[in-house]
């Protein structure tokens, strides 16, 4: 079947810009997660979706990113006010299974800011 | 704070033999140690994952090992070959937490 998609898959941003960024998990996967990939680096958590309820937003790394997932299947992750920072590759996973276990990652939105 | 730790960076090795990689966690309730791998580019693929309940997993070429109480565990590749080549990550996660907590990788460079 079909795997996690994610649009756009590259988003170039002029500082101070809006962006969101799209997820389309797994069909009937209950767990959504946002990691955020620096270069070189592992995948760091942002924020955890168990249908449409948000319980876990500890690694949001400011009040200017938020996420939704309003009907427990799409999400969209955005980011008010961009800075130089938040250039990374934006990772969504999905999973069957409640909290952090089997997660299938999207192929990622790399973001850069200019 | 909660923590992985990767072991090593970079690993070349000569087609057909093994390569291990490493990884340490900090958090003891930590039960489920996934294995991704990412290609340039590409997204992380699940490849093999243990539960704490047991102490090694094993699929062809690939094996897992955990010692809980040291709380390490191991990637195993055996009979390497040049596609093995990418970006090896571990994590730990499992019931008290929501999220997997990642290493920083192991760039896999398999010699032909």
């Amino acid at each position: 079947g079909a795997g996690v998609s994610q649009s756009p898959r590259y988003k170039v941003a002029k500082r101070g810009q809006d962006v969101a960024l799209r997820c389309d998990p797994i069909s009937g996967h209950v767990s959504l997660f946002w990691y955020q990939q620096a270069l070189g680096q592992g995948p760091e958590f942002l924020t955890y979706f168990q249908n449409e309820a948000q319980l876990d937003k500890s690694g949001l790394p400011s009040d200017r990113f938020f996420a939704e997932r309003p009907e427990g299947s799409v999400s969209t992750l955005k980011i008010q006010r961009t800075q130089q920072e938040d250039s990374a590759v934006y990772l969504c996973a999905s999973s069957w299974r409640d909290r952090g276990y089997e997660q299938y990652f999207g192929p990622g939105t790399r973001l850069t800011v200019t | 704070g909660e923590n992985v730790e990767q072991h090593p960076s970079t690993l070349s090795v000569q087609e057909g033999d093994s390569a291990v990689i490493k990884c340490t966690y900090s958090d003891s309730a930590s039960n489920y140690f996934p294995w991704y791998k990412q290609e340039l580019g590409k997204r992380p693929q699940l490849i093999i994952d243990i539960r704490s309940n047991v102490g090694e997993k094993k699929d062809q070429r690939i094996a897992v090992t955990l010692n809980k109480t040291a709380k390490h565990f191991s990637l195993h590749i055996t009979e390497t070959q040049p596609e093995d080549s990418a970006v090896y990550f571990c994590a730990a996660g499992g019931d008290s937490s929501y999220k997997l907590i990642f290493g920083s990788g192991t760039r896999l460079l398999v010699r032909p």
